[in-house]
């Protein structure tokens, strides 16, 4: 069965540093998002990006964030200066369709800033 | 602001037990509605999809009401593998355009006990 699949699992870093969180959506889907979901707490939407450009974003999506599809498979978020509370588990999707479809999610790498 | 709100739970129940859920969306343009569930740490795996006239899927049963704004899921014969947190998901259009994100209620945990 068809994955969303996201490197690493787990990254550690220094607050300040810029970290890259990779997803490889699933194959025949267009859309794509970022979520994240601090612990404890409900996921909350990031981004959402399509034809390659973003769609929409949330307020959480400052201009720390940036999101790239760099090839025709790789997604990717970037945190350019990462803070204390960027701290949470940060979740890809993808779906075939953005009207009346789900979304599949990947299995999150959970970033923490020390 | 668009919420999605839920039970709050915990809910704990006997094997066998049927329980129930419910959820309210405020966002009265929300087109389609789904459940989730997530396992402790793990990603948002879709559960069903939530349609007007009511769906099933074994022993899921899931409702809406689109004109009380108002969504349920029902457990009948519960398992100790239903065990996890349900997240309601609401996909509404949040602008003019045509985005779309998903938004989450902050789930409702069930404990399933032997």
């Amino acid at each position: 069965e068809p994955e969303v699949t996201q490197t690493p699992s787990h990254q550690v870093t220094q607050m300040g540093q810029e970290v890259i969180l990779r997803c490889v959506p699933i194959s025949n889907h267009l859309y794509f998002y970022w979520y994240r979901q601090i612990l404890g707490q409900k996921v909350e939407f990031l981004v959402s990006f399509y034809n390659n450009e973003i769609s929409e974003k949330s307020e959480i999506f400052d201009d720390q964030f940036s999101v790239e599809r760099p090839d025709g498979s790789n997604f990717t978020l970037k945190i350019r200066s990462t803070k204390l509370e960027d701290s949470a588990m940060y979740f890809c999707a993808s779906s075939e369709y953005f009207l009346n479809t789900e979304a599949f999610f990947g299995q999150g790498t959970r970033l923490t800033v020390v | 602001r668009k919420e999605v709100e839920q039970d709050p739970g915990p809910f704990n129940v006997p094997e066998g037990a049927t329980v129930a859920f419910n959820c309210t969306y405020s966002n009265s343009a929300s087109q389609s509605f789904f459940w989730y569930r997530q396992d402790c740490r793990k990603e948002p795996k879709l559960l069903m999809s939530v349609y007007s006239s009511g769906n099933e899927d074994g022993r899921f049963t899931a409702q809406l009401n689109r004109a009380s704004q108002y969504i349920s899921l029902l457990i009948r014969d519960s398992k100790l593998s239903d065990s996890a947190t349900y997240l309601c998901v609401v996909n509404e259009r949040i602008s003019s355009g045509s985005a779309r994100q998903l938004t989450f209620g902050s789930g409702t945990q069930l404990t399933v006990l032997p």
